[in-house]
């Protein structure tokens, strides 16, 4: 019954570090997806699963970031190497279904506010 | 860049009057949603209308949707206080494999 969440809420990391930002999705929804949000910048489309599989990786911002999701369920989203350049709110979203053009309704986390210093 | 544009960035308004924001994209889509977000987290869905259709319409939110000129608009009438939030149009382009938000229209509705 429960949205979409996110965890951690907020992180702060020094810079250099990694950083593991995870999201559990709504029950039973098989699509999933990721943005990055800077402050008081639209959404930035980082990657979609369906179902545990995620069909095209080229959104990710370079090869430090990566991201998984396993069993249909949680995914996360791994940062390497942190830069400041990174520091944004992550929200993930979930769909039922991933439907071809786009018409599925995503439910929103709350996002994880990243800050690298 | 397949990011929409959004006008006006910010819009504020009394109670009690319309507020309309825009959306303009660059490519064909097949479906163009609306989304709200409150303090810079999570955003909620509004409407989705489709390239077939011109217009839609969910309580007092009035979308519009013309393809030749690759454009929405979303149109809130009798506002409120609490539509105080930022504005954002999205859609699937699907020769990039992605979603695009619009960069978003602040809404502030004075009580």
């Amino acid at each position: 019954g429960a949205g979409v969440s996110q965890s951690p809420s907020n992180k702060v990391t020094e810079k250099g570090k990694d950083v593991e930002l995870r999201c559990d999705p709504i029950s039973g929804h098989t699509a999933l997806y990721w943005y990055r949000q800077r402050l008081g910048q639209g959404l930035e489309f980082l990657i979609y699963f369906q179902g545990n599989s995620a069909p095209d990786k080229s959104g990710l911002p370079s090869d430090r970031f990566s991201a998984e999701r396993t069993g249909e369920s949680v995914s996360t989203l791994t940062i390497q190497r942190t830069q400041q350049e990174d520091s944004a709110v992550y929200l993930c979203a979930s769909s039922l279904v991933w439907s071809s053009g786009g018409a599925d309704t995503q439910y929103f986390g709350p996002g994880t506010r990243l800050t690298v210093l | 860049s397949q990011q929409g544009e959004e006008d006006p960035q910010a819009l504020s308004i009394q109670e009690g009057e319309n507020a309309t924001m825009n959306c303009s994209y660059k490519t064909s889509i097949n479906n163009l949603q609306w989304y709200r977000q409150n303090s810079g987290r999570g955003l909620v869905h509004l409407i989705l209308i489709r390239s077939n259709e011109r217009e839609k319409h969910s309580g007092r939110l009035r979308v519009t949707l013309d393809t030749s000129k690759k454009s929405s608009s979303l149109l809130i009438t009798a506002s409120r206080a609490a539509d105080t939030a930022s504005y954002f149009c999205a859609y699937y382009v699907n020769n990039f494999n992605k979603f695009y938000f619009g960069s978003g229209t602040k809404l502030n509705v004075k009580p």
